[in-house]
């Protein structure tokens, strides 16, 4: 079936260092694929999407390209910040219907200052 | 201010004893989904609704119950059936009326053990 992998957690980097969190996806057909963040305490916020092979979504400095050829949708920042800190899920959504979303384990991002 | 509350933010059960949480939305949302967060695991699907008195089972649906007499509000029931119910829950909603994957979360209920 359907299922995406994210690299595990957690992952620790000092403020203004480089990010990368991994996720592969594994789908039948061409699946949107999302980053969504969840900060401590709250519920998760769709952070960027990407619809179609090549699509970049972008948000808040945060970029992820949608490979179809690596099967991949990594997320990166060019410099993060203590406020960055919280986990982040790498989901795919086959059906265009929010009911079909498919999660990934999450991933835990702590920033030390 | 527009938004999903759900409460309690913490909530105990005793062996034996159903509970509920509340889920109430005001974005005017026609779907509304119920998931479970386990420590190191992907958020799975419980129930969702897409219009008000329907309902489906997710992935996950045994010993939990759900209603959608409002648009605004789709309580779940944790019956005593379900045996392990320590979790994190979070509720969701989307608009049902164009192709969107979007969904709005609530900031989750902590449901532990006694």
């Amino acid at each position: 079936g359907d299922s995406v992998t994210q690299m595990e957690g957690p992952v620790t980097l000092s403020e203004e260092a480089f990010l990368t969190i991994n996720c592969t996806y594994t789908a039948t057909g061409y699946p949107s694929l999302f980053w969504y963040v969840q900060y401590p305490g709250e519920g998760l916020q769709l952070l960027l999407k990407a619809t179609k092979a090549d699509d970049k979504g972008s948000n808040k400095g945060f970029e992820a390209t949608y490979r179809k050829e690596t099967t991949s949708f990594h997320l990166e920042k060019g410099s993060v910040q203590v406020s960055d800190s919280a986990v982040y899920f790498c989901a795919l959504s086959m059906y265009s219907s929010a009911s079909k979303i498919i999660f990934g384990s999450g991933t835990r991002l702590s920033i030390r200052p | 201010d527009g938004g999903i509350t759900q409460s309690p933010k913490y909530l105990f059960r005793k062996e034996g004893q159903n509970v509920t949480l509340s889920c109430e939305q005001n974005l005017n949302h026609d779907a509304m989904y119920w998931y479970r967060q386990d420590p190191g695991q992907g958020l799975r699907l419980i129930y969702y609704s897409q219009i008000v008195n329907d309902f489906q089972k997710g992935d996950i649906a045994e010993g939990y119950s759900v209603s959608r007499e409002k648009k605004e509000s789709f309580p779940l029931t944790v019956t005593s059936a379900q045996k392990n119910p320590t979790a994190f829950y979070l509720c969701a909603s989307s608009p049902f009326t164009e192709p969107n994957e979007k969904l709005f979360f609530g900031s989750g209920t902590q449901l532990s053990v006694l």
